[in-house]
């Protein structure tokens, strides 16, 4: 059974400062991951794709097999990346996601 | 830019009655799914769709709930018999195949009463 776990529920940091917001996953297969996010109010969006390599927002996460990991991060945090993300793992027949319980990030001004 | 839409935004309902939650997911799209989301809890994987059948279902999606694209627009989440338990966040999404990115409408919260 395919899993992932996001170990924070918040994560409060100030402007500027560094961000890293964990994911570890388990699946048997070649996992394709991804982070969406969802701003107050708005609906869940794709923030990034690991199959892609993009930075989005100044966002970046590296898939590491070796620790199940797909941790996203961000050097300097603005206050407009206050959200909720979530991490998730699709199956190899691309069917459905499963989702992390998700972390609140509130970046102080 | 084109979007995932559901009806209603929120839908109060009492235990044991049907209902019906609705979506127009994106045109082009040809996978349909649909989540939840219990308050204060997980997004999880209900079902999905594609070519006229579901494709996958999770234990949640037992047989008081069921899937129609009745026709080329709509897709919809019927729950047969609605418990208490079923309160939830419903999300909708769609892709252009099943490895590209799905695209969420903006959720109904059910209250089941």
């Amino acid at each position: 059974a395919q899993r992932v776990t996001q170990p924070e529920k918040l994560l409060s940091v100030f402007k500027g400062a560094p961000v890293e917001l964990k994911c570890n996953y388990s699946y048997s297969g070649s996992p394709e991951l991804f982070w969406y996010v969802q701003y107050s109010r708005q609906r869940l969006q794709l923030l990034l794709r690991h199959i892609s390599r993009e930075s989005i927002k100044g966002f970046t996460a590296d898939l590491n097999k070796g620790e199940t990991s797909f941790h996203l991060k961000k050097p300097f945090a603005q206050e407009e990346d206050s959200a909720m993300y979530y991490c998730a793992l699709s199956d190899n027949a691309g069917n459905m996601l499963t989702f992390g319980g998700g972390t609140r990030l509130m970046v102080k001004p | 830019e084109p979007e995932v839409t559901q009806t209603p935004s929120h839908q109060v309902t009492q235990m044991g009655q049907e209902v019906i939650l609705r979506c127009v997911p994106i045109s082009n799209h040809l996978y349909f799914y649909w989540y939840r989301q219990i308050l204060g809890q997980k997004v999880e994987f209900l079902v999905s769709f594609y070519n006229n059948e579901i494709s996958e279902k999770s234990e949640i999606f037992d047989d008081q709930f069921s899937v129609e694209r009745p026709d080329g627009s709509n897709f919809t989440l019927k729950i047969r018999s609605t418990k208490l338990e079923d309160s939830a966040m419903y999300f909708c999404a769609s892709s252009r195949q099943g490895y590209y990115e799905q695209y969420f409408g903006p959720g109904t919260r059910l209250t089941v009463t």
